[in-house]
């Protein structure tokens, strides 16, 4: 089966810009989770949706939102982006929202200059 | 606050011999544990996990222990081989969080032959 799959693949944008990331999880996947991954921070937790609904958000300014569609399809936004934000953007779906049923795809590498 | 710590930035390792990669958590509400393993320009992959009401899990070469008095975590590799050479994560959930990990920072590691 399909696996997760993230458009683009890479990204430059210039600083005050805005940006949107797609995340198309595994068929029959309705949950779907984004995480930054950065040099010395890891993976950090944006947030996960559910059945369109956002179930949890981790702790990023309000420039950073997403949303899903009815057929589980996420999309990340990015408004004023800032150098800071330079990093992988990696989605990760799941059946049911278990995290231990995560797949991730292989990330939006986005480069701020 | 970093609340899982890998701190261990690398890894190296000889062919053949035991990998062991160390994590550290702070938060005591986690009661499920991940390892995953990323290679380069793709997204991590779910390598093995345990709960907290275990102590050891095991699937083929890979083995993770669980010591919830002193919060930390390990995972062994044996035998080492170079194609386990990437970035592991481990990281951590609380069941009923909905889909959120925490993880930490990443072991470099490199299986040398």
């Amino acid at each position: 089966k399909a696996g997760v799959t993230q458009t683009p693949r890479y990204l430059i944008k210039t600083r005050g810009q805005q940006v949107t990331l797609s995340c198309s999880p595994i068929s029959g996947h309705r949950s779907v989770s984004w995480y930054q991954q950065t040099p010395g921070q890891g993976l950090q937790f944006l947030f996960e949706y559910f059945s369109e609904t956002q179930r949890n958000k981790g702790n990023f300014p309000g420039r950073f939102s997403g949303r899903q569609f009815s057929n589980s399809r996420s999309e990340m936004n990015v408004s004023t982006l800032e150098l800071g934000d330079s990093a992988l953007y990696l989605c990760a779906s799941s059946l049911d929202g278990r995290s231990y049923g995560y797949t991730f795809g292989s990330g939006t590498r986005l480069t701020v200059v | 606050d970093q609340q899982v710590k890998q701190n261990s930035p690398s890894l190296s390792v000889q062919e053949g011999r035991i990998s062991i990669l160390n994590c550290d958590y702070t938060n005591s509400m986690f009661d499920y544990f991940l390892w995953y393993k990323k290679y380069p320009a793709e997204g991590p992959t779910f390598l093995i996990s345990i709960s907290s009401i275990k102590d050891k899990n095991e699937d083929g070469r890979f083995t993770v222990f669980l010591n919830k008095s002193a919060k930390h975590l390990s995972l062994h590799i044996v035998p080492s081989q170079p194609g386990d050479s990437a970035v592991y994560f481990c990281a951590a959930s609380r069941i009923g969080s909905g889909d959120k990990l925490t993880f930490g920072t990443g072991t470099r590691l490199a299986v040398r032959p």
